[in-house]
């Protein structure tokens, strides 16, 4: 069983461009979230996508939106770059959602310049 | 509010020592509870997981945690560290569509 795919693996990016990053989950799962951690921060949430409907929210600016397809892979963009968003961004996939058993991906390295 | 306490930032042993490393944290009702390791520039991989049940949890990489409701603790043990443990460890609890991360211990070993 493949596990949970993320592209790409590293980005740079400048201040102000946006970014979209993919998260493809484990066949069957339905649920999958995104985090940012940061040495500083630690692992912080950002949202969870189930079933195509966005289900949780983190604390984080309106720059910071995900969408989920019907085939479960979802997307992450921020937009308006900050050099404080560079950061491994994680995507996690469950079969029952967020609270119970998660897989994670490698993450994608973003670097903000 | 729920939250998760790893109290320990780094911890270092020798190799070939015991570890346990600390995790409490603040819940309403029982939840479920994880423990992951993230070697550097990795995911999350999960070690272990309590739902119910039987207190005492082996889970891969000859490591274990024991659930201690009385005193909201579910440390992670292992009886003997490799050089390849060295890594960052993070205690979760999860409920009702939530999950929290605890910030993670860092596990130096000495050889």
């Amino acid at each position: 069983k493949a596990g949970v795919t993320q592209t790409p693996r590293y980005l740079i990016k400048t201040r102000g461009q946006q970014v979209t990053l993919s998260c493809s989950p484990i066949s069957g799962h339905r649920s999958v979230s995104w985090y940012q951690q940061t040495p500083g921060q630690g692992l912080q949430f950002l949202f969870e996508y189930f079933s195509e409907t966005q289900r949780n929210k983190g604390n984080f600016p309106g720059r910071f939106s995900g969408r989920q397809f019907s085939n479960s892979r979802s997307e992450m963009n921020v937009s308006t770059l900050e050099l404080g968003d560079s950061a491994l961004y994680l995507c996690a996939s469950s079969s029952l959602g967020q609270g119970t058993e998660a897989f994670f991906g490698q993450g994608t390295r973003l670097t903000v310049v | 509010a729920q939250s998760v306490t790893q109290p320990d930032i780094h911890i270092t042993v020798s190799e070939g020592a015991s570890l346990e490393l600390r995790c409490n944290y603040s819940y309403g009702a029982t939840p479920y509870l994880f423990w992951y390791v993230q070697s550097p520039g990795q995911g999350l991989q999960l070690l272990l997981k309590y739902f119910s049940g039987d207190t005492l949890v082996q889970g891969i990489k000859g490591f274990e945690a024991e659930f201690k409701r009385s005193q909201s603790s579910f440390n992670l043990r292992k009886p003997s560290v490799h050089w390849s443990d060295a890594a960052e460890y993070f205690c979760a609890v999860g409920k009702d569509d939530k999950i929290i991360f605890g910030k993670g211990t860092r596990l130096h070993i000495l050889p």
